[in-house]
């Protein structure tokens, strides 16, 4: 079965600081992906950033990034120069290539962004 | 592109009646769409999930003669909460996959359902 942890229930920031966000899952599978999502206070969904777990190269979108460790089975993600609109709730998920095709969520991780 | 509608962003209705929610993808055709249930301060909860013109698959403790799914084209599915209580109360949220990246899916704003 698949699992994803985020053992952060809440981070804090100042503003224009870098900031990492946890996340530790459990597969058997070797192929899947990794997403994280923000979820601001408006509750819409959206999403930051995405790795494959096969490519090596850890993804980056602007100001974010992510340490990817398929062994560790590990994917922080990692917000630099944080804004103020960064606030939110950000959710770890995996999706697996075979199988059930569904995104499997961790717990979420409150982001409080300090001016 | 990929955009993802919800209807409506908010309903309020009296209990035993039915209440429906439609998702659609706007700019292109989804292969899956997915429902979701989210608590609040909790993450999202996966009730179900359905293809165009066949049967939703419902997760485990899901009831489908309670949450009714239809997914009528490519690009619309709709959810009835049928003969609502104040326990289903909830935020619903729906998402949708594309045929070039069925592992990526994209949410809808939600719907914020509340049952008097």
């Amino acid at each position: 079965a698949q699992t994803v942890t985020q053992s952060q229930p809440e981070m804090s920031v100042q503003e224009a600081e870098t900031v990492t966000l946890s996340c530790t899952y459990d597969t058997s599978e070797s192929d899947y992906y990794l997403f994280w999502y923000k979820q601001p206070p408006s509750r819409q969904m959206i999403l930051v950033i995405r790795q494959e777990a096969y490519k090596q190269q850890n993804a980056t979108e602007n100001r974010f990034s992510v340490n990817f460790q398929k062994a560790a089975k590990s994917f922080s993600l990692k917000i630099s120069d944080s804004q103020l609109g960064d606030a939110a709730m950000y959710f770890c998920a995996s999706h697996l290539i075979q199988g059930a095709q569904k995104l499997v969520f961790g717990q979420g991780t409150r982001l409080t962004i300090n001016p | 592109g990929a955009v993802v509608s919800q209807h409506p962003s908010r309903v309020i209705c009296k209990s035993g009646t039915s209440v429906k929610i439609e998702c659609r993808s706007l700019d292109f055709q989804a292969t899956t769409m997915f429902w979701y249930r989210q608590f609040p301060k909790k993450s999202l909860m996966l009730m179900a999930t359905s293809n165009e013109g066949s049967k939703a698959t419902y997760e485990q403790g899901v009831e489908k003669d309670k949450f009714l799914i239809n997914h009528a084209s490519l690009t619309l599915s709709t959810l009835t909460v049928t003969s609502a209580h104040p326990e289903d109360s909830s935020f619903y949220i729906c998402s949708a996959d594309s045929a070039e990246a069925q592992e990526t899916q994209y949410f809808g704003p939600g719907t914020r359902l509340l049952v008097l």
